[in-house]
């Protein structure tokens, strides 16, 4: 059972628009989530985060959003450039629980495409 | 310190095989976590250290894996009588013992069993 979803596999937006890329996640124990941006051949890099404390948090063209009745969160990039295009993964993590190793489930990826 | 290092980037071995991948975390993280991502998939966690101690191991780790991280340091991942369904990126993350710091990756290793 995927306890995060990214339903879309990929995405294509115009330079300069705004790309909106979708995350939905199952576990209500989840309290804290990430996205990381992934170039081909190599490991994941943070983006942004966001507790569950909070419902926006913002870093430049990054903004993400969570919408915790929904069990939601969204990532805006405003506006896209070419050097955008990767694959973006949603990750989640149960920090609250007491100690335990904060691990990560990941989506499945959408692969985002920023056309010049 | 330039971040998670991992060697080798590249394996290439024989079914039956065993392989060992080296992970030098951020110095100052005392928390490494090792994770695998197959074509298509998001990483998958496999197991988690903090310090020398492995307090977790996901049921994805069959007991044909081990990791170890002797010092508190550098981890070693190893995979003995490897088999073709092993084929998959070996990714190595460290973070602060903080709750809402992130987890750094590393470049991961891409493991090809023929």
């Amino acid at each position: 059972d995927q306890q995060v979803k990214q339903n879309s596999p990929s995405l294509s937006v115009q330079e300069g628009r705004i790309s909106i890329l979708n995350c939905d996640y199952t576990n209500s124990m989840f309290d804290y989530f990430l996205w990381y941006k992934k170039y081909p051949a190599e490991g994941p890099t943070f983006l942004i985060s966001i507790s569950s404390i909070k419902d926006k948090n913002e870093d430049g063209r990054f903004t993400v959003f969570l919408n915790k009745s929904a069990k939601h969160l969204s990532l805006h990039i405003v506006p896209s450039q070419p050097g955008d295009s990767a694959v973006y993964f949603c990750a989640a993590s149960a920090r609250s629980s007491g100690a335990g190793s904060y691990q990560l489930t990941f989506g499945k990826g959408t692969k985002l495409s920023v056309i010049p | 310190d330039t971040g998670v290092s991992q060697d080798p980037r590249h394996k290439i071995t024989k079914r039956g095989q065993n392989v060992t991948f080296r992970c030098d975390p951020i110095s100052e993280h005392n928390r490494l976590y090792w994770y695998r991502q197959t074509l298509g998939q998001g990483p998958e966690f496999l197991t988690y250290f903090q310090n020398e101690a492995q307090l977790e191991k996901s049921r994805l780790l069959s007991d044909r894996f081990s990791a170890e991280r002797p010092k508190g340091s550098f981890s070693t991942l190893e995979i003995q009588r490897t088999e073709q369904g092993d084929s998959a990126m070996y990714l190595c993350a460290s973070s602060l013992g903080t709750r809402n710091t992130e987890a750094f990756f590393g470049q991961g290793t891409r493991l090809t069993v023929v």
